[in-house]
């Protein structure tokens, strides 16, 4: 167990609709990052929170959009779903000037 | 940009053998981290060994073990004692330094499905 959690662990969505999903990041902890995951794929960067500051982002249209709480939890939003984001959602968590990453056990969307 | 490419989709292994996992890495950056994930069934990433890139010496694990060359850009890992709980997806991973190019991002691999046979 890392102690970072992401809720819900399943969803089904339709196409077009808006989601929001959650992560509450290891004690002490105040970076975390979001990947997604296609299946089969290895993990794909969105973006990364410091401080309730993005701080970086990846190859995602503005619909993926994200935001981290005071508390560092976090959220990541996704307006207009398309099938295509069907994917497993990883959140992470980290010290920011800490090396290593620790992972959630992630929110598999299903986009029909 | 970092690239990062493991060569093999499929690997196996019989129980209590040794098993290395390839992956080679692309970057313009002089110093960075390297890291292999496993992945099992139940989804979570779990960090198995890490490697900075400035210090020469192969880190270890208890079973695990890597082959960093840092010219040919080569980080293998060598899983030795292989057990049943070994069997997963594992992913290799880069991701740079504080003040780096994209300090932050992990950049993974496409991972290396591991089957361990009894």
């Amino acid at each position: 167990e890392t102690g970072v959690t992401q809720s819900p662990t399943h969803l089904i969505k339709t196409r077009g609709q808006q989601v929001t999903l959650r992560c509450s990041s290891q004690s002490g902890h105040n970076t975390v990052s979001w990947y997604q995951q296609a299946l089969g794929q290895g993990p794909q960067f969105i973006f990364q929170y410091y401080r309730e500051e993005e701080n970086g982002r990846g190859n995602f249209p503005p619909r993926f959009s994200g935001l981290q709480f005071p508390n560092y939890s976090s959220e990541l939003n996704v307006n207009a779903l398309e099938l295509d984001d069907s994917a497993l959602y990883l959140c992470a968590s980290s010290p920011y000037l800490n090396t290593e990453a620790f992972f959630g056990q992630g929110t598999r969307l299903t986009v029909v | 940009a970092q690239t990062v490419t493991q060569s093999q989709p499929e690997m196996s292994v019989q129980e209590a053998e040794t098993v290395t996992l390839s992956c080679t890495y692309d970057t313009s950056e002089s110093d960075y981290y390297l890291f292999w994930y496993k992945q099992p069934p139940s989804r979570q990433m779990i960090l198995v060994i890490r490697q900075e890139a400035y210090k020469q010496q192969n880190a270890t694990e208890n079973r695990f073990s890597v082959n960093f060359q840092k010219a040919a850009k080569s980080f293998s890992l060598k899983i030795s004692d292989s057990q049943l709980g070994d069997a997963a997806m594992y992913f290799c991973a880069y991701r740079s330094l504080p003040g780096g190019t994209s300090y932050g991002k992990l950049t993974f691999g496409q991972g290396t499905i591991l089957t361990v046979h009894p």
